[in-house]
């Protein structure tokens, strides 16, 4: 059963929009949540986290929202650009875990010219 | 400074070989991890390690064995490989499990095929 679930597997935006990925967790002893993304042959790089303790956290063109009550967080890219195409997936920690992270599946995101 | 690599790229296997993956960092990273990700699951974790000569299970452990003898060198190891095995590998490091410090650096993969 995943913890973590991302449920589109797939966005397709034009450039200049915006994208928004959506993430929904089951386990509320998640305390922190981070987004990743990959471009192909690569591995995941770091993009963005949020702390249980905000509901929002912005860093240029990407910001991400935390709704504790209803276990959703959301990633907003504004605007997006062709060199955002890749895979983003969101992942949760917490202490009742080890701190280690739990992934979510996945979104490929297509950002067309 | 490299951060976290691995060997080999690609691998193919027949049933029933062993191989080894290598991963190294250069961060003094005291945390590594081993996932795999398969479509559609997202990164799961295989085994972890939290210093020099320690492991410990992850979500997917079975079929797989692991080491870590050098801090800096995390070998994961497939003693007789099955077609379920056919998947990306990636390997990870990260300063501290600490919330704010555990942002995992990932190695480049190693997608490996059992025939």
């Amino acid at each position: 059963d995943q913890q973590v679930k991302q449920n589109s597997p797939s966005l397709s935006v034009q450039e200049g929009r915006i994208s928004i990925l959506n993430c929904d967790y089951t386990n509320s002893m998640f305390d922190y949540f981070l987004w990743y993304k990959k471009y192909p042959a690569e591995g995941p790089t770091f993009l963005i986290s949020i702390s249980s303790i905000k509901d929002k956290n912005e860093d240029g063109r990407f910001t991400v929202f935390l709704n504790k009550s209803a276990k959703h967080l959301s990633l907003h890219i504004v605007p997006s650009q062709p060199g955002d195409s890749a895979v983003y997936f969101c992942a949760a920690s917490g202490k009742a875990a080890g701190n280690k992270l739990t992934f979510g599946g996945g979104t490929r995101v297509l950002v067309k010219p | 400074n490299a951060g976290v690599t691995q060997t080999p790229k690609f691998r193919v296997l027949k049933t029933g070989q062993s191989m080894t993956l290598l991963c190294a960092q250069d961060m003094n990273h005291e945390y590594m991890y081993w996932y795999r990700q398969d479509p559609g699951m997202g990164l799961r974790l295989i085994h972890y390690s939290v210093g020099e000569g320690t492991t410990a299970k992850g979500e997917v452990p079975d079929g797989y064995n692991v080491s870590r003898l050098k801090k800096q060198n995390f070998l994961l190891g497939l003693e007789s490989a099955a077609p379920s095995q056919t998947s990306v590998y990636f390997c990870a490091s990260s300063y501290s499990l600490h919330h704010a410090y555990n942002e995992q650096f990932f190695g480049p993969g190693t997608r490996l095929t059992v025939l």
